[in-house]
């Protein structure tokens, strides 16, 4: 079992729809983080949180630490949202991030 | 501000032979990190530096060499490479945070093939 999981896979949806995704980890963490990845493959960083909520434009981040637990949402979804979304944790022991392997979500006009 | 530098963006190489993939920032970040990234795989780390003349192994060290002679630049080299080298990596850099991770930034990534 991996110790970063990310569902669902896989995601499409609709211009406006209203779209979540859901990470949930094993280990224990100091920080989660979320990341962007476009199709011409850059990777660009949303979000690092440790508690509780954080937004930024349509997209909103809220983690969970008891339940190891995080989301992530999209408030009226567009087409230039289709990306390939990832989860990473930073597990203190190790000193390292762990990623999820990422849902890739396909948003039709 | 150029942020993270990677180069080349794509490249082919025969088995056996040997490459430097080039990883440049310019943010004055302690952390640098190489990781690949496979089909259905999450992004693995490969080597990792928290400054200049430190480097540390990651979780798929072999086949590859790392060096940090400047907080600039962390290359990472291929010593002969093989077909299960074929992948996309990505070179990151960030702050150290006592707390955890700072804000990555990422390189634009290297589509090496090896046949």
């Amino acid at each position: 079992k991996n110790e970063v999981e990310q569902s669902p896979q896989n995601l499409t949806a609709q211009e406006g729809e209203f779209i979540t995704i859901n990470c949930s980890y094993s280990v224990g963490i100091s920080a989660l983080h979320w990341l962007q990845q476009h199709p011409g493959g850059g990777i660009v960083s949303l979000f690092m949180l440790s508690s509780g909520k954080k937004k930024h434009g349509r997209l909103i981040a809220t983690i969970n630490i008891q339940e190891k637990h995080s989301s992530l949402h999209i408030t009226a979804s567009h087409p230039r949202d289709s990306a390939v979304y990832i989860c990473a944790v930073y597990g203190g022991a190790t000193n390292k991030l762990i990623f999820g392997t990422g849902t890739l979500l396909a948003v039709q006009p | 501000n150029a942020g993270v530098t990677q180069t080349p963006k794509f490249q082919v190489l025969k088995t056996g032979q040997s490459m430097t993939l080039q990883c440049a920032q310019d943010m004055n970040h302690e952390y640098m990190s190489w990781y690949r990234q496979d089909p259905g795989m999450g992004l693995r780390l490969i080597h990792y530096s928290v400054g200049a003349g430190i480097t540390d192994q990651g979780e798929v060290p072999n086949g590859y060499n790392v060096s940090r002679s400047t907080t600039e630049d962390f290359p990472l080299r291929l010593l002969s490479a093989a077909p299960s080298q074929t992948s996309v990596y990505f070179c990151a850099s960030s702050y150290l945070n006592p707390r955890g991770w700072d804000e990555a930034f990422f390189g634009q990534g290297t589509r090496l093939t090896v046949v």
